[in-house]
């Protein structure tokens, strides 16, 4: 088992509608959960970041954690075609592992069609 | 404010070669990160660095890759010989962190190698 999980999509949502893209993860004791977009030949960067459960809102964005259930997901509305990129979510495990640098899911690419 | 600053972008190299990647991070980040990514994949973690210290090598191949972090700025990712397994982006990332653990990381551009 992965210790995040992510469906690759790809995710096609029409321009203007609400992108919901989901995450598991396999260990209970992870504590951080953030969200980086990818656009195709550049780098990941932050857009999200969740530490408690429930729902952090930023602009467009919305953050949803459930620690019971082990997911994370991200709400973008509006979707716009500039939204159009990979999606990866990531999490830092808990500090007995020792494992204290983020752990990437493999992504989700979301196409927003216009 | 520069970002974290990465190069060669490029490398094509034949099986069996060595290959270096540099790393510059970002003014006053303590701690730096090399990942792996390959194609439809999430970063990997190669190494992590807090200051000069290897604080995560576990999953760096030890048999051919190296890295190190002098002073505690730059850092030099190498690897010896090259397999072409090894094609791949790798990228740098760097963070501030404090008595703990961060997700805040800047990435650089990556060095994208290709062994031929």
């Amino acid at each position: 088992q992965k210790e995040v999980e992510q469906n690759s999509g790809p995710l096609s949502v029409p321009e203007g509608a609400i992108a919901s893209l989901n995450c598991t993860y396999s260990d209970r004791g992870s504590q951080s959960f953030f969200w980086y977009r990818q656009y195709s030949g550049k780098s990941p960067e932050l857009i999200m970041s969740i530490y408690s459960n429930g729902d952090k809102e930023d602009g467009r964005f919305t953050a949803q954690l459930n620690k019971a259930s082990q997911y994370v997901s991200l709400l973008i509305r509006d979707s716009q075609p500039s939204d159009s990129a990979t999606y990866l979510c990531a999490v830092i495990g808990p500090r007995s592992t020792g494992r204290r640098a983020l752990t990437f899911g493999s992504g989700t690419r979301l196409q927003v069609q216009p | 404010e520069a970002g974290v600053v990465q190069s060669p972008r490029y490398k094509i190299i034949e099986k069996k070669q060595p290959v270096a990647f540099w790393c510059n991070p970002i003014s006053g980040h303590n701690t730096l990160y090399w990942y792996l990514q390959n194609l439809g994949q999430g970063p990997e973690l190669l190494i992590r660095y807090e200051n000069e210290e290897a604080v995560d090598d576990s999953q760096l191949p030890k048999d051919r890759f190296s890295a190190e972090r002098l002073k505690g700025v730059d850092s030099t990712l190498k690897i010896q010989p090259a397999e072409l397994g090894d094609s791949a982006v790798y990228l740098c990332a760097s963070s501030w962190t404090s008595g703990g653990a961060t997700g805040e990381l800047f990435f650089g551009e990556g060095s994208r190698l290709t062994v031929l």
